[in-house]
C-alpha cells in the first residue's frame, strides 16, 4: 500500500530464535499497529503507537515487544519465536484516533 | 469496542447492489461505525464510515438507521473484485486511543 512498507514479506525461523518485524511509513501518521491473523481467530491487536517512545499493549502481546525510536518506523519483535507465532503479520497506521487505518501487504512468519 | 453482529455470508451477482447488514445495538452517541474490507491475503482496506448520517463516497454508501443500533453497507454495482470479507467495526470512544478490533466479519462472494 501507498505510504506503508513492511519488510520482509516473507520469513521462516526457527524456534527459539529472535525476530525483528518492520514497519516503515512516509506519511507521517502518529499511529501504528500491529496486528496478526489466523485462521478461525481474524486479526487480533498486538501492540500500538501512538507516538515516538510511546506503545501499549493490545490483546495479543505476549511473547512479543515493540519499539518506535521515529515517526515513521515500528519494529516488532520475537524475543523467541515459537511455532504459535506462525502468522501473517500487518502493520497500520492512522493520522488520529477515530480515522481509516492504511493497512501494509503483511508479512508471513513462519516458526519452525 | 460496541458488540457488531454481521452474517457469516452472503452472494451477490455481478452489477447488482449488494447490502451487507451490521447490528449494532450497544453503540454509543459519539461512536462511529466503520466498514473494512479484506481481500484475500491483502492487508485490509478502509471503504467508509460514519456517525449518524448517511455517507457515500466512490467506494460505496453508508446507511445508519435513525436509533443507530444498524447500519448497512451498500455496494451500488458489485464487480468480481468486490469478493472479499466485510467488517463492520464501532470501536470504542472510551479512551482517546481508536483501536479496530476486528471480528469475523461478512463474506461476500460475487458471482458472474
Amino acid at each position: 500500500d501507498a505510504g506503508i512498507t513492511q519488510s520482509p514479506r516473507h520469513k521462516v525461523t526457527e524456534t527459539g530464535t529472535p525476530v525483528t518485524l518492520r514497519c516503515h511509513q512516509t506519511e507521517n501518521h502518529r499511529y501504528m499497529y500491529w496486528y496478526r491473523q489466523d485462521p478461525g481467530h481474524g486479526l487480533r491487536l498486538i501492540h500500538y503507537s501512538y507516538g515516538v517512545k510511546d506503545t501499549d499493549k493490545g490483546e495479543v502481546s505476549d511473547g512479543y515487544s515493540v519499539s518506535r525510536s521515529k515517526t515513521e518506523d515500528f519494529l516488532l519483535t520475537l524475543e523467541s519465536a515459537t511455532s504459535s507465532q506462525t502468522s501473517v503479520y500487518f502493520c497500520a497506521i492512522s493520522p488520529t484516533t477515530g480515522v481509516g487505518y492504511t493497512f501494509g501487504s503483511g508479512t508471513r512468519l513462519t516458526v519452525v | 469496542d460496541a458488540k457488531t453482529t454481521q452474517p457469516t455470508s452472503m452472494d451477490c451477482a455481478e452489477g447488482r447492489a449488494a447490502n451487507l447488514p451490521c447490528n449494532h445495538s450497544t453503540i454509543s452517541g459519539n461512536e462511529y461505525v466503520y466498514w473494512y474490507r479484506q481481500i484475500h491475503s491483502q492487508g485490509p482496506q478502509y471503504i467508509i464510515h460514519g456517525l449518524k448520517n448517511n455517507e457515500t463516497n466512490e467506494m460505496a454508501s453508508l446507511i445508519i438507521t435513525e436509533d443507530r443500533k444498524s447500519s448497512t453497507l451498500i455496494l451500488p454495482h458489485a464487480t468480481l473484485r468486490d469478493t472479499a470479507v466485510y467488517y463492520c467495526i464501532v470501536p470504542s470512544s472510551s479512551s482517546n486511543d481508536y483501536k479496530l478490533s476486528f471480528g469475523a466479519g461478512t463474506t461476500v462472494t460475487v458471482r458472474a
